[in-house]
């Protein structure tokens, strides 16, 4: 079965620096992976995801991550960070076969100082 | 705005009832997929619907079902609530594979 651990709960950085979130996951095969995210009160929304291929995925809002199978590691990425994109953000992986299930992580809280 | 929409969007009830939350996925999507939201859960997966035919089951209870109707709307039905099923549920829809867009969600709250 398929797991993703995301090791930070909050992160906070202040507007304009750069950001990392990151994402670890656990799957036999090639893993379908995804980032997601939700505002306050709101339902997820795609940022990006990464099939096959180029292993760098540009997303929307400027974000991009990095797939690593040899770090099993899928991190999202956005050279310089606008108040807006304070959101909890969340990393999932899926799998061909299984009905198009996903299994999320538990979300990176982020906060971004003025 | 993600074009799935989710009613109610806030539902209180007691234990033992029975509840239906209904979505209606964006224009065109084949794929409605059923989340569960909660502080000590996370995100759950529970059941997916294609072209109304169920694809795929993850963590649904037995007191929980649901349908896709021809129009492509779903329905989750939760009956004999307990008060650990107070969540956020969220419907979600694609074209393709994997959910891509997902509604404003329900919340529902059991006393």
């Amino acid at each position: 079965a398929q797991s993703v651990t995301q090791p930070d709960i909050h992160i906070t950085v202040s507007e304009g620096a750069s950001l990392e979130l990151r994402c670890n996951y656990s799957y036999g095969a090639t893993p379908y992976l995804f980032w997601y995210v939700q505002s306050p009160g709101q339902g997820l929304q795609l940022l990006l995801k990464y099939f096959s291929g180029d292993t760098l995925v540009q997303g929307i809002k400027g974000f991009e991550a990095e797939f690593k199978r040899s770090q099993s590691s899928f991190n999202l990425r956005k050279p310089s960070v606008h108040w807006s994109d304070a959101a909890e953000y969340f990393c999932a992986v899926g799998a061909r076969g299984s009905g198009d299930k996903l299994t999320f992580g538990t979300g990176t809280r982020l906060a971004v100082r003025p | 705005d993600s074009g799935v929409t989710q009613t109610p969007k806030h539902l209180i009830t007691a234990t033992g009832q029975r509840v239906t939350l209904r979505c209606s996925p964006r224009s065109g999507d084949l794929s409605v997929y059923w989340y569960q939201q909660s502080l000590d859960q996370g995100l759950q997966f529970l059941i997916q619907y294609y072209n109304g035919e169920e694809r795929a089951k993850g963590n649904i209870l037995e007191r929980f079902s649901a349908q896709q109707f021809p129009d492509l709307h779903s329905e989750l039905n939760l009956s004999s609530l307990e008060l650990g099923d107070s969540a956020l549920y969220f419907c979600a829809s694609s074209t393709d594979s994997f959910p891509q867009y997902f509604g404003p969600g329900t919340r529902l709250t059991v006393l």
